[in-house]
């Protein structure tokens, strides 16, 4: 089963770049998800299948996976950008299991 | 536009169970799988369950597999989670969420959760 480890927080001046990583052995291998959660709303997907963005998600939001490691980067950080970012992985048709990171929360100073 | 409202949260004793829905508008709902996940107060994401478009295949996380049961109702728009034998640790904010089509494995829609808490 994965362990997908994220740091707790991340913090970031407005206008600089922020990258939260999503670690576990091979993740390179796996698609990995990234949700964006504010208080009190539901997760919105952010990037998918590694580095896709889906429709209306900024081009400032972006992703990469290889290795051990995959990385959400928001470039051109924004306050309303504050908020907990989750990676997920599905565990594959041998381990139907979705699994989510431990969750990092982005502070914008 | 693709909506989830999910309803039925409340307050249940240990050992109880309770039933949970989610109403799907704005999209083919019976051409997609649908998840649910939890979410404990302060706490992380965890999936919960997934059932195919059709229902034919069901899928649960160890943790509610036997308590759990999901369900749908593809002429209604309608997906149910059935939970049993709840516990303190089923505590949480239940989110359904739509699965990408196109046999992806991320959530592209979520509904706004309803809460269930088991308490004496």
């Amino acid at each position: 089963s994965y362990v997908l480890t994220q740091p707790p927080s991340v913090s970031v001046a407005p206008g600089q770049t922020a990258r939260i990583t999503c670690g576990e052995d091979n993740i390179g291998s796996k698609s990995v998800h990234w949700y964006q959660q504010k208080p009190g709303q539901a997760p919105v997907l952010v990037v998918y299948d590694d580095s896709d963005r889906p429709s209306g998600i900024p081009e400032r939001f972006s992703g990469s996976n290889s290795g051990n490691t995959a990385t959400l980067t928001i470039t051109r950080v924004e306050a309303g950008d504050e908020a907990d970012y989750y990676c997920q992985v599905w565990g594959g048709t041998s381990d139907h299991n979705y699994v989510f990171g431990t969750g990092s929360k982005v502070t914008v100073l | 536009q693709v909506q989830l409202v999910e309803s039925g949260g409340g307050v249940v004793q240990p050992g109880g169970s309770l039933r949970v829905s989610c109403a799907a508008s704005g999209f083919a709902f019976s051409s997609y799988a649908m998840h649910w996940v939890r979410q404990a107060p302060g706490k992380g994401l965890q999936w919960v369950a997934l059932i195919s478009y059709d229902g034919g295949n069901k899928y649960y996380a160890d943790s509610v597999k036997g308590r759990f049961t999901i369900s749908r109702d593809n002429s209604n728009n309608k997906l149910y989670l059935q939970m049993n034998s709840l516990g303190g640790d089923d505590s949480a904010v239940y989110y359904c969420a739509r699965a990408m089509s196109g046999g992806g494995s991320s959530f592209d829609y979520w509904g706004q959760g309803t809460l269930v808490t088991v308490s004496s």
